[in-house]
């Protein structure tokens, strides 16, 4: 069972912030949010991981509320480039090891 | 660097066929990963390599064969597989599974099969 929950779909106009959000409201106190992208017929790319406080890198933000059950990935500038699937994961334990398990994924678009 | 290699980048392969798909990294990474991506669809877990010892079998049918002869090499064997089997396969690797930046996975670009 896919512990996150996005939106299937999301347009975006070039220039303006993308704002991705993801439900995870079964997530444990110790484990991280990760967010990837996949580019058509690409392998996922990492894009930012977090656990409580809010976080920047050079590519997104990504914000997490105070109770950790939602987050939303922020891409500041969206450029054409950025259209892609973006996944919201968390870790789920099985058989004693720790595993992501990818959610169906948001599909941006950004618009010209 | 954070490049993980995969080859080949496509396949086509008959039912009778055995082939296998190969995955390298240098990162010194000792997490390794094998998922299976139909289209449209997520990424689908398959098996997880950790220090070299299978970690994961997400109940996967034996018609594949994971290997992984050392830290920075991993295969998939595949014998008798069915066209419902042809995927993206992706391999990926993390640092270890010790969760954040550690378990951050790094993906390669996947080999692309098709069985008929």
């Amino acid at each position: 069972d896919a512990k996150t929950t996005q939106p299937t779909s999301m347009d975006c106009a070039e220039g303006r912030a993308a704002n991705l959000p993801c439900n995870h409201s079964t997530i444990s106190g110790n484990e991280y949010v990760y967010w990837y992208r996949q580019i058509h017929s690409q392998g996922p790319q990492y894009i930012i991981h977090g656990l409580k406080n809010n976080e920047t890198n050079e590519m997104a933000s990504l914000i997490i509320t105070e109770d950790r059950k939602s987050s939303t990935l922020i891409l500041p500038h969206a450029t054409l480039r950025d259209t892609a699937v973006y996944y919201c994961i968390v870790r789920a334990l099985s058989s004693g090891t720790y595993k992501y398990i990818f959610g169906t994924g948001t599909r941006l678009k950004v618009l010209a | 660097d954070t490049e993980v290699t995969q080859t080949p980048k496509h396949l086509v392969m008959g039912m009778t066929n055995k082939k296998s798909l190969k995955c390298e990294q240098h990162m010194g990474h000792r997490a390794m990963y094998w998922y299976k991506q139909k289209a449209k669809k997520p990424p689908e877990l398959m098996f997880v390599y950790s220090y070299e010892k299978l970690s994961i079998n997400e109940s996967v049918p034996s018609r594949f064969s994971p290997e992984c002869p050392n830290s920075s090499l991993l295969n998939l064997h595949l014998h008798a597989l069915q066209p419902e089997d042809s995927a993206l396969y992706l391999c990926a690797s993390s640092q270890d599974l010790t969760g954040g930046l550690q378990e951050t996975q790094y993906f390669g670009p996947g080999t692309r099969l098709l069985v008929l």
